[in-house]
């Protein structure tokens, strides 16, 4: 079975300072990984997804196989970045997403 | 088009009784998804649509809980004899069809339910 882990409930850092969010996941096959953000009263939506290798709002996420890990970075946080983020994986050709439990970001002033 | 379009946005019911929840997906979007998001937790997958055709189906999905997409437009899901632990925010999604690759999702706000 598919397991996604976000160590981090909550991740406080300062504006200006960088930003790590950790994924982890469980899957012996080729995965499908991808980013989804929750900005206070807004809907769910992607952020980015690994295939695309591409950098949104600042944000990249490398798949690391080896670690099994697909960690979300930013050099510089900003205030407009505080949320809530969630990992999440489907295996190849299926359409049912696994999620983590989240990371609650709070960038402060 | 305003999106995926959920109603209610909020139920509150007594246990023992049925409830329905209704999903208007993005019109161009032939797939569309339920999870159910419980506090502290991330999104759990329950079902998928494809038009009408339902795809995939999740073993927490028990026999209380039914989904349909009668014309593969909008989508209805039913709990019956709803229990305190289907207490929850209900999530719809849809998506474009993108072959084998998993397309980017579209979320709804939500429908809360609550169970006394």
């Amino acid at each position: 079975a598919q397991r996604v882990t976000q160590p981090e409930k909550l991740l406080s850092v300062f504006k200006g300072a960088p930003v790590e969010l950790k994924c982890n996941y469980s899957y012996s096959g080729s995965p499908e990984l991808f980013w989804y953000v929750q900005y206070s009263r807004q809907r769910l939506q992607l952020l980015l997804r690994h295939i695309s290798r591409e950098s949104i709002k600042g944000f990249t996420a490398d798949l690391n196989k080896g670690e099994t890990s697909f960690h979300l970075k930013k050099p510089f946080a900003q205030e407009e970045d505080s949320a809530m983020y969630y990992c999440a994986l489907s295996r190849q050709g299926a359409q049912k997403l696994v999620f983590g439990q989240g990371t609650r970001l709070t960038i402060n002033p | 088009d305003t999106g995926v379009s959920q109603n209610p946005r909020h139920k509150i019911t007594k246990r023992g009784q049925n409830v329905t929840f209704r999903c208007d997906p993005i019109s161009e979007h032939n797939r569309l998804y339920w999870y159910r998001q419980t506090l502290g937790q991330g999104p759990e997958f329950l079902t998928y649509f494809q038009n009408e055709a339902q795809l995939e189906k999740s073993r927490l999905l028990s026999d209380r809980f039914s989904a349909e997409r009668p014309k593969g437009s909008f989508s209805t899901l039913e709990i019956q004899r709803t229990e305190q632990g289907d207490s929850a925010m209900y999530l719809c999604a849809s998506s474009e069809d993108s072959g084998r690759a998993h397309g980017e999702l579209f979320f709804g706000e939500g429908s809360r339910l609550t169970v006394l």
